[in-house]
């Protein structure tokens, strides 16, 4: 069955580099068919789409954070990884990476389990 | 959120309820799909409906989903007190360009 998890630093320091990788198992990310996603939800909040890539490593980003985000993939270890520059207090979140349908309302129906990365001196 | 969702609901259980997901001309009404998600306390979300009324495998006919105009809703028939989590709409905005979740919605079985 497909796997997701999560992996890296639980705490960053503000102006700081997050950087988190997502093995998939079970699944190609090479496949062609799904989206590879990163999905946040601020402590008490909803939830907020970051971005996603495709097979070809062409990744598509929120706006919102496009200036400071980077989504790439690893096809020879199955991985795909987030780095999000320039943090403040207001990225501290639980983030999820995610396997999505392709298109633009593409649904995730695969789902790590999350890993909480707090920004803070 | 560009998404809006009540904040709450409750229900006793075997009573059925409604959850709302109200969106605009650049979402919903722009015959984006709608997907539903159900998250308890601590864990991932979980896929519960997907492109406005499928469900899949392994999630219980009760829970059916619906879309017209530029809403979208859940339904949850048979109330259970597993239920109880909180539940999200998604769709995609093409004004913003970007994946949009609503606000969440809690459901407290009474």
């Amino acid at each position: 069955q497909v796997q997701l998890q999560e992996s890296g630093p639980g705490l960053v320091q503000p102006s700081q580099t997050l950087s988190l990788t997502c093995t998939v198992s079970g699944a190609s990310i090479s496949s062609g068919v799904y989206y590879w996603t990163w999905i946040r939800q601020l402590p008490g909040k909803g939830l907020e789409w970051t971005g996603y890539i495709d097979d070809s490593g062409t990744p598509y980003y929120n706006p919102s954070l496009k200036s400071r985000l980077t989504i790439s993939l690893d096809t020879s270890k199955n991985q795909f990884s987030l780095n999000l520059k320039s943090v403040t207090a207001a990225d501290t979140a639980v983030y999820y990476c995610a396997r999505s349908q392709r298109g633009y309302s593409g649904f995730s129906d695969h789902w790590g389990q999350g890993t909480l990365v707090t920004v803070s001196s | 959120s560009v998404l809006t969702q009540p904040p709450s609901v409750s229900g006793a259980p075997g009573q059925r309820v409604t959850i709302s997901c109200t969106g605009s001309s650049s979402n919903i009404g722009a015959y984006y799909d709608v997907h539903w998600y159900q998250q308890f306390p601590g864990t991932a979300p979980k896929l519960l409906i997907y492109t406005n009324n499928n469900r899949p495998s392994g999630v219980p006919d009760r829970f059916s989903g619906s879309k017209s105009g530029t809403s979208a809703s859940l339904a949850i028939a048979g109330l259970q007190a597993e239920d109880e989590a909180d539940y999200y709409c998604q769709s995609y905005d093409t004004a913003l360009r970007v994946l949009v979740f609503g606000g969440g919605t809690k459901l407290t079985v009474l």
